[in-house]
């Protein structure tokens, strides 16, 4: 019944190392959302996809690339983990890019050793 | 560039202690306020959009407002299951805009 679902929950990795994120939303909504949301909380966007369209781009390093192989997913790969990557990612869905509530996933905190 | 800004940071109240949350905010043209509430370890849980000046909407024992400048959350006779951190968000005007989130405030409400 998850709407939207984040794998892994947890993710604790050496600095260097490349890993992935997963999300799945089913509420078939057509735009869906990276979010970092670091220790003092604040919750910033990082990309954006609509119908499988990359339609947001903030400054983020060319270290993250996310990957949206349909509507309903939205995948976030990170190479070469630094320290700074340490936080929680969020994924999130709405239906269209205006107006619309984003729906979150639960987040992936991810810990670089 | 948009801004949001929340106060107090923290906020701690007795059971049926009635308060208001506030959310200031900048933008280029508002397009929605939308306000979220976030429990520990789980993700942002949608409440409420505003979208023009004078607009209120309500659910529960809370209750959102907005003028030109802010918004307020407020909670009347909170109960310990209200505790958690509100987050407030800006979309500006314009095709694609993203949300643009305050720091956001924890409410504790003792019983």
């Amino acid at each position: 019944d998850t709407a939207v679902s984040q794998t892994p929950k947890y993710l604790v990795t050496q600095m260097g190392n490349d890993k992935s994120i997963k999300c799945e939303q089913n509420l078939g909504h057509d735009t869906m959302y990276w979010y970092k949301q670091d220790s003092k909380k604040f919750l910033k966007i990082m990309f954006s996809y609509n119908n499988k369209e990359l339609i947001i781009n903030e400054t983020v390093p060319n270290r993250f690339s996310p990957k949206s192989p349909d509507k309903a997913h939205l995948n976030l790969h990170i190479n070469s983990l630094e320290l700074g990557d340490s936080a929680v990612y969020f994924c999130a869905s709405s239906q269209g890019t205006v107006d619309q509530p984003q729906h979150f996933g639960d987040g992936t905190r991810l810990s670089i050793l | 560039e948009d801004q949001v800004t929340q106060s107090p940071e923290a906020l701690r109240l007795q059971e049926g202690e009635s308060s208001s949350l506030n959310c200031s905010y900048t933008v280029s043209g508002l397009r929605g306020l939308f306000w979220y509430r976030q429990d520990p370890g789980k993700g942002p849980e949608f409440l409420f959009t505003l979208y023009s000046a004078g607009e209120e909407k309500e659910k529960e024992r809370l209750k959102a407002t907005l003028t030109k400048k802010e918004s307020f959350l407020h909670i009347t006779a909170p109960k310990p299951e209200d505790s958690a951190t509100y987050l407030c968000a800006v979309q500006a005007a314009g095709a694609n805009s993203k949300l643009t989130f305050g720091k956001g405030i924890t409410l504790s409400v003792r019983p």
